[in-house]
């Protein structure tokens, strides 16, 4: 039962281009999100969140958006650069009794081509 | 030093061994989290601790013995493990506990120990 599901398992893109990374989710009780970048040998890094009380959030070259009806979220990498290449892991968690819990996706592997 | 450090990085152990992975944190925060990635899965929480209490341990075998002696420090004892348990553990810490919604905190993240187990 994975309640976060990021079904490309992977992701090529040319250096100065878009950078579009999808995660879905099951839980409804899921009310913040974040994404995580790991580097190998790495743990992972954070990188951007969202409450589920906005459906966009923007960092520089980071923007994740938040589409609640559908139980998706996506983050956009614009432009993509080769140092971007890395796994991303987006990762959810709920209030309540939840609480300390985040649930994470199996991750993306991203490449940035020069 | 700064951030979450981890030791050992590489750990090989027999299914007979004991054996410690130690996770240490200087940013003053007060939850700590283990964690485990097996290869092709997603990163599984296995134990939180909040102010040195744990308060989650995610149906973790008993085999896997968390102690928290303070804020600061976290450890994952290990004994008699089996070859599935090979795997990247990482520890992370919080400001607080993840609450989730607009006061949520963000997870901080060690480099992790790869554990393999012969």
């Amino acid at each position: 039962d994975q309640q976060v599901k990021q079904n490309s398992p992977s992701l090529s893109v040319q250096e100065g281009r878009i950078s579009i990374l999808n995660c879905d989710y099951t839980n409804s009780m899921f009310d913040y999100f974040l994404w995580y970048k790991k580097y190998p040998a790495e743990g992972p890094t954070f990188l951007i969140s969202i409450s589920s009380i906005k459906d966009k959030n923007e960092d520089g070259r980071f923007t994740v958006f938040l589409n609640k009806s559908a139980k998706h979220l996506s983050l956009h990498i614009v432009p993509s650069q080769p140092g971007d290449s890395a796994v991303y892991f987006c990762a959810a968690s709920a209030g309540g009794t939840s609480y300390g819990k985040l649930t994470f996706g199996q991750g993306t592997i991203l490449t940035v081509h020069p | 030093e700064t951030g979450v450090t981890q030791t050992p990085r590489h750990l090989v152990m027999g299914m007979t061994n004991k054996k410690s992975l130690k996770c240490e944190q200087h940013l003053g925060h007060n939850a700590m989290y283990w964690y485990k990635q097996s290869a092709k899965k997603p990163l599984e929480l296995m134990f939180v601790y909040n102010f040195k209490e744990q308060t989650e341990n995610n149906s973790v075998p008993s085999r896997f013995s968390p102690e928290c002696p303070n804020s600061s420090h976290l450890f994952l004892h290990l004994h008699t493990l089996q070859p599935e348990d090979s795997a990247l553990y990482l520890c992370a810490s919080s400001q607080d506990l993840l609450a989730g919604g607009a006061s949520g905190t963000t997870q901080y993240f060690g480099p992790g120990t790869r554990l393999l187990v012969l």
